[in-house]
């Protein structure tokens, strides 16, 4: 069964420094989306991209954050400088169209850990 | 805005024993509902949704949950619980219209007991 895949799945960092989170969305999905879950809390709503640009963002996704899809199949989330309160796990999802109701499929996620 | 709560962080039952995860939401309009259920060191996997059909949707694993617009509820149940079960189970909301984002309840950590 088509799955989305994340690399890496845990990121260590220092505090001020770039991270690029990537992932693989299902081969024939259109529309794909970053959330996040700071340990301990509820999985929040980063953004979501569709034909090539942003459909909806969060109030989280400020100008440290950038999503690109650089190929035909990776789609990457991009922290600028890292602080300290981005250290979550950031899972990616996509769902085959956007149609109402369409269910999104989540990947297993990547742990970042800022130092 | 549209709103989840799981009522209970932490819920035990013996096995064999019913399965019942509350959630409320809070929405406008009748929204689309969502339980998923990530088990550990995992993603997070569909277990089933509620997209305005019938108001009992069954789905996987032996779970199902009633919409019910009296009550903005939508609880999972499964009448007998397993020991596979145990992981951790998120309500989510999104609105009606075009795939939109999805609004997380806190979870639920199920554990089942021997």
């Amino acid at each position: 069964e088509p799955e989305v895949t994340q690399t890496p799945s845990h990121q260590v960092t220092q505090m001020g420094q770039e991270v690029i989170l990537r992932c693989v969305p299902i081969s024939n999905h259109l529309y794909f989306y970053w959330y996040r879950q700071i340990l301990g809390q509820k999985v929040e709503f980063l953004v979501s991209f569709y034909n090539n640009e942003i459909s909806e963002k969060s109030e989280i996704f400020d100008d440290q954050f950038s999503v690109e899809r650089p190929d035909g199949s990776n789609f990457t989330l991009k922290i600028r400088s890292t602080k300290l309160e981005d250290s979550a796990m950031y899972f990616c999802a996509s769902t085959e169209d956007r149609l109402a109701g369409d269910t999104q499929y989540f990947g297993p996620g990547t742990r970042l850990t800022v130092l | 805005a549209q709103s989840v709560t799981q009522l209970g962080s932490h819920v035990s039952v013996s096995e064999g024993a019913l399965v019942l995860l509350r959630c409320n939401y809070s929405s406008s309009v009748p929204p689309y509902l969502f339980w998923y259920v990530q088990y550990p060191n995992q993603g997070l996997q569909l277990l089933l949704k509620y997209t305005s059909a019938a108001t009992l949707v069954k789905g996987i694993n032996g779970f199902e949950a009633e919409f019910k617009k009296s009550e903005t509820s939508f609880h999972l149940t499964k009448p007998s619980a397993h020991m596979s079960d145990a992981a951790e189970y998120f309500c989510a909301v999104s609105p009606p219209g075009s795939a939109r984002q999805l609004t997380f309840g806190s979870g639920t950590q199920l554990t089942v007991l021997p």
